[in-house]
């Protein structure tokens, strides 16, 4: 079976940094990818990684290491708007032919 | 260019009737998902579409369905509905790979209620 982890809930202050760690077990990968949902609204993509390492874009990073199916998405100069859900999720097809497998999601709260 | 619209944006239903839920993808994408929310599970993947044929199904009972006609628009048809059916149907879609990227874009969903 898939099986996608990641923290159910946290909490940081706003102007600081906060990592949402995840971690997978799935037959197949073609690339892993961070959403970022608010309430009541679509996901909204924020980052692809197929190849390990750190992909820089912004105050947002996302690193991925494949050999140990591990993933980060790091967030920086944390704002009170980044108070969101965010969404892990793996890619399972390949050929062009699409399956995400998502997590259950990360909810962040950023506090003053 | 428009983004990706879902109709009707709120639904509510009798248990055990059937239900059909519209998608339009994103000018020029082809390939269309299927995605249900739920505080519980999470988004679990319903089915993909491309060129008018499904090309990848989740594991849910087969009273979900879907077809996507030549203009790309899809639907989904849920059957039977059951309590458990209330959640956020959320439609995406994908434009030609480019490279390795499998970007999807979301619509902003139908929310279902079933009572």
């Amino acid at each position: 079976g898939q099986n996608i982890d990641q923290p159910t809930e946290m909490t940081a202050t706003e102007g600081a940094i906060v990592q949402i760690n995840c971690t997978y077990q799935t037959s197949g990968f073609n690339g892993l990818f961070w959403y970022q949902q608010h309430a009541g609204e679509a996901p909204t993509f924020l980052s692809y990684n197929v190849l390990d390492g750190l992909e820089e874009k912004g105050r947002f990073s996302s690193f991925l290491s494949r050999s140990k199916g591990y993933s980060y998405l790091l967030l920086k100069e944390l704002q009170m708007k980044d108070s969101a859900s965010y969404l892990c999720a793996v890619v399972l097809s390949g050929a062009g032919s699409y399956q995400l497998t998502f997590g259950k999601g990360t909810k962040l709260s950023v506090i003053p | 260019k428009a983004g990706v619209t879902q109709t009707p944006r709120y639904l509510i239903k009798t248990r055990g009737q059937q239900v059909t839920l519209s998608c339009s993808p994103i000018s020029g994408h082809r390939s269309v998902s299927w995605y249900q929310q739920t505080p519980g599970q999470g988004l679990q993947f319903l089915f993909e579409y491309f060129s008018e044929t499904q090309r990848n199904k989740g594991n849910f009972p087969g009273r979900f369905s879907g077809r996507q006609f030549s203009n790309s628009r899809s639907e989904m048809n849920v059957s039977t509905l059951e309590l458990g059916d209330s959640a956020l149907y959320l439609c995406a879609s994908s434009p030609p790979p480019s490279g390795v990227s499998y970007e999807q874009y979301f619509g902003p969903g139908t929310r279902l209620t079933v009572t």
